[in-house]
């Protein structure tokens, strides 16, 4: 079945440090890729997305590039500030309608 | 405009008990979703409406959860005897079509503690 893997955290950063979380997935079909972003005491909100191999999504400085060669919708931000800190999920959707999951990465980010 | 909105934001609740979360999608969405958020697995899909036709069961964890959709609006999920490993946070989703693309947005979610 379909699967979304991402690095684990908790991950502690220092104000304007470089940001990467990594996913990786496994999905039959073409899936279009997602990265949500939970604030603290916050919904799930949709931070940006690609649905087809060498789309860049992009919003508020992070961006993700879909790799279907190997498999990777990377999140980065090359300046994080302390207002980014969050639990970020990187999802798909591959045929089906739900969204599957990573299960989540905690960034602190310290000023 | 208005967001999708879940009442009650939480519920404590006794093991045996049964109880009913609502959702209220964004007016005009077609697709419902309901996931379900917990420390030990993640966030995982529950069910799915899609305008009038019959719902997406396969992510229901067992026969003491069901959910409706009554009118094409608001949506209702109802665990029967309620169990302690039914503790999460449970999450409404919609979106204007199913497709891959179209963003699903989240509600808040009800937080759910079973004693």
């Amino acid at each position: 079945g379909d699967s979304v893997t991402q690095m684990e955290g908790p991950v502690t950063l220092s104000e304007e440090a470089f940001l990467t979380i990594n996913c990786t997935y496994t999905a039959t079909g073409y899936p279009s890729l997602f990265w949500y972003v939970q604030y603290p005491g916050e919904g799930l909100q949709l931070l940006l997305k690609a649905t087809k191999a060498d789309d860049k999504g992009s919003n508020k400085g992070f961006e993700a590039t879909y790799r279907k060669e190997t498999t990777s919708f990377h999140l980065e931000k090359g300046s994080v500030q302390v207002s980014d800190s969050a639990v970020y999920f990187c999802a798909l959707r591959a045929g089906s309608y739900q969204l599957t999951f990573g299960k989540g990465t905690k960034l602190s980010v310290i000023p | 405009g208005a967001g999708v909105s879940q009442s009650p934001s939480n519920k404590v609740t006794e093991k045996g008990k049964d109880v009913e979360l609502r959702c209220d999608p964004i007016s005009g969405h077609t697709a419902l979703y309901w996931y379900r958020q917990s420390l030990g697995q993640g966030l995982e899909f529950l069910i799915y409406f899609q305008g009038n036709s019959a719902p997406d069961k396969s992510g229901l964890p067992s026969d003491r959860f069901s959910a409706e959709r009554t009118g094409g609006s608001v949506s209702t999920l109802t665990i029967q005897r309620t169990q302690q490993e039914d503790s999460a946070v449970y999450l409404c989703a919609s979106s204007s079509q199913p497709t891959n693309s179209y963003e699903q947005y989240f509600g808040p979610g009800t937080r759910l503690t079973v004693t």
